[in-house]
């Protein structure tokens, strides 16, 4: 199947300061890619829907000034946690968008903000 | 009312059972169905995808889409403790354009 990297898979960092997570399509250009956060023991929460070369679309109730989200090439998404608050700590998975039809997840990344 | 149904569970069965997990949703616009499987502190992985009504076999799993009901399955046969993890459906298509809509997942147990 496709692969989606991201990186880093855990991190840890104080209130206050910011934090970018990357997730890469490693076999196939993805124009869209989605950013989800879940909690413990529920599912995921879509945050928006980052398209490649435009704007992100942010769900409601998300903060686009804080949760920063770049599409700079078919490849590559970034999410970048602004004044990161331990309320922020979360596990946050990217996906992308296979034509097709297909979604294939990257592995997730821990964030922990202390 | 929830675009997508699924019982949380927990589930679980012995070693070698059969498993039945469910959902159902309520947009008749979706075409596209999926199942994810989740272990703990891991992303999803992509299970089976299926595109409209019919049912799809991958070794062990089986997939089925009851478009008329609004119902799909996932089946596993001989069960393996392997299996237990979070199992996630998914939809999408339609007028909800690439967007996918979840289940709340149902976590499984498989006893040895």
């Amino acid at each position: 199947g496709a692969v989606v990297s991201q990186h880093p898979s855990r991190v840890i960092c104080k209130s206050g300061t910011s934090v970018k997570i990357e997730c890469r399509s490693l076999d196939f250009q993805a124009t869209t890619m989605f950013w989800y956060r879940q909690f413990p023991k529920k599912s995921l929460m879509l945050m928006a829907t980052s398209n490649e070369g435009s704007k992100a679309t942010y769900e409601q109730g998300v903060e686009k000034d804080k949760f920063l989200i770049n599409h700079a090439s078919l490849t590559l998404s970034t999410l970048t946690v602004t004044s990161a608050h331990p309320e922020d700590s979360s596990f946050y998975i990217c996906s992308a968008d296979r034509q097709g039809g297909e979604q294939y997840f990257g592995p997730g990344t821990r964030l922990t903000v202390t | 009312q929830k675009e997508v149904e699924q019982d949380p569970g927990p589930l679980s069965v012995p070693e070698g059972a059969i498993v039945s997990l469910n959902c159902t949703y309520s947009n008749s616009a979706f075409q596209y169905f999926m199942w994810y499987r989740q272990y703990s502190r891991k992303g999803p992985e992509l299970l089976m995808y299926t595109y409209s009504s019919g049912n799809k076999e991958d070794g062990r799993f089986t997939a089925q889409v009851d478009k008329s009901s609004k119902y799909i399955s996932l089946f596993i046969r001989d069960s393996q403790p392997s299996d237990s993890a979070t199992y996630l459906c998914a939809m999408s298509g339609g007028n909800t354009g690439n967007q996918f809509y979840f289940g709340t997942g149902t976590s499984l147990t498989v006893i040895p």
